[in-house]
């Protein structure tokens, strides 16, 4: 049984640019969520996507906006990337809310 | 808002002996669950252990326990026995009727061999 998987593992992006973060959840489970976890923090909580829409969003910019597709993956887009947007993004799944993490994205803006 | 607090940034143990990582939070929910997750180099977040408040028996995972006292709001994790591979970060989260997770800043634990 495959675990969360995410794509890509790692990343550059220039300031200004935009980047498509991509989750694929364990199986079985229907709800997504993504987290940013910039270095020696805590991961802080973006937003939360059940049955295709939005279904709560953390103290995040409109910049950063998501989708979940009929299969359950999720992508997290962020658009003008900022020096600040430097972090390992985590996607977590779950089911009945017990959540697993992927290994996570490490995003780099130069 | 809830919130959670660990106020040991670091912490180091040495190989078969017991350590405790300390965590506190604060909500005015009183149906929540309470977590440790692991975080070594690789970066996957693994879950450690859970507990729900409703319950009074503290949580166990083989070398790991928890001491949940609820009206003290305090929630530790005891690591019996560590291991080499016990070294990461470990977290503490919170979880309630939103099921969002909120973390802790996180205590750096490396076991000496």
């Amino acid at each position: 049984d495959a675990g969360v998987t995410q794509s890509p593992t790692h990343l550059i992006k220039t300031r200004g640019q935009q980047v498509t973060l991509r989750c694929s959840p364990k199986s079985g489970h229907d709800t997504v969520s993504w987290y940013q976890q910039a270095l020696g923090q805590g991961p802080q909580f973006i937003f939360q996507y059940y049955e295709e829409e939005e279904r709560q969003r953390g103290n995040f910019p409109d910049r950063f906006s998501g989708h979940q597709f009929p299969n359950y993956s999720s992508e997290l887009n962020v658009n003008a990337l900022l020096l600040g947007d430097s972090a390992l993004y985590l996607c977590a799944s779950s089911l009945y809310g017990l959540e697993y993490f992927g290994p996570g994205t490490r995003l780099t803006v130069t | 808002a809830q919130t959670v607090t660990q106020s040991q940034p670091e912490m180091s143990v040495q190989e078969a002996e017991t350590v405790t990582l300390s965590c506190t939070y604060d909500t005015s929910e009183s149906n929540y669950y309470l977590f440790w997750y692991k975080q070594p180099p690789s970066r996957q977040m693994i879950l450690v252990i859970r507990q729900e408040a409703y319950k009074q028996q503290n949580a166990t995972e083989n070398r790991f326990s928890v001491n949940f006292q609820k009206a003290a709001k305090s929630f530790s994790l005891k690591i019996s026995d560590s291991q080499l591979g016990d070294t990461a970060m470990y977290f503490c989260a919170f979880q309630g009727g939103s099921e969002k997770l909120v973390f802790g800043k996180g205590t750096k634990l490396t076991v000496n061999p």
